[in-house]
């Protein structure tokens, strides 16, 4: 079981707007603004989408933006695109010990 | 440009030990964090362990403390991931990734497939 859950789908139509949920604890999400967000098509590696929870990095669409309420940090994509189909992933500080914790992927179908 | 460059595919057997690398360049090796992460075979992502190459300050998840080592020379600018008893339960795709930025990694190695046959 992932230390930060999401759900395990979502979907929208080309030109909608979809958020994906991330919740944690006070322990990680809640604790820290060190929130990122990881894109994955199939049998290529993961990209940083965000972090910080609001920040992008250069070259990522500006269609893509974070953000953060309480233990729970949310990814939005507007004006989905075909290829923005992927999974998935948040990741968060939770402090020295734990270090970084996963959540379990989304997958995202654009019909 | 900063890459991270992997070792090849592995094939194993159970009970053998395996080690393999993650070999960094286009930045100062020795500032920033590299991390490891698992991907079993149509699963998610896992933090296994992550390592400051400048004092080798290294972390582990719980799930994977004591199961693997991580490791790093900085002379060669390269991140190890080793097993000393491999299981089938091994089997995954293993990324190596940078965090240039805070807590995020920006760059991320090819991955590298370990087979483990028991």
């Amino acid at each position: 079981q992932s230390a930060l859950t999401q759900p395990p789908s979502a979907s929208g139509s080309p030109g909608q707007s979809v958020t994906i949920s991330c919740t944690g604890t006070s322990s990680d999400v809640g604790g820290y603004n060190y929130v990122s967000w990881y894109q994955q098509h199939p049998g290529k590696a993961p990209k940083l989408m965000i972090y910080e929870v609001t920040k992008r990095p250069s070259g990522v669409p500006d269609r893509f933006s974070g953000s953060k309420s309480g233990n729970t940090a949310s990814l939005t994509v507007s004006g989905l695109q075909a290829e923005d189909e992927a999974d998935y992933y948040c990741t968060s500080y939770a402090g020295s010990n734990n270090f970084v914790v996963f959540g379990g992927g989304t997958k995202l179908t654009v019909l | 440009e900063v890459q991270l460059v992997q070792s090849g595919a592995e094939v194993k057997k159970s009970g053998e030990s395996l080690k393999i690398s993650c070999k960094g360049s286009g930045y100062s090796f020795t500032s920033y964090w590299i991390g490891w992460v698992r991907q079993m075979p149509g699963k998610g992502l896992e933090w296994m362990g992550i390592i400051y190459p400048g004092d080798s300050d290294t972390r582990y998840s719980p799930s994977f403390q004591g199961q693997v080592t991580v490791s790093a020379d900085k002379s060669i600018r390269t991140a190890y991931l080793q097993w000393s008893s491999l299981k089938a339960s091994d089997t995954a795709i293993y990324y190596c990734a940078l965090a240039l930025v805070p807590f995020g990694f920006d760059y991320w190695g090819q991955g590298t497939l370990v087979s483990v046959s028991s």
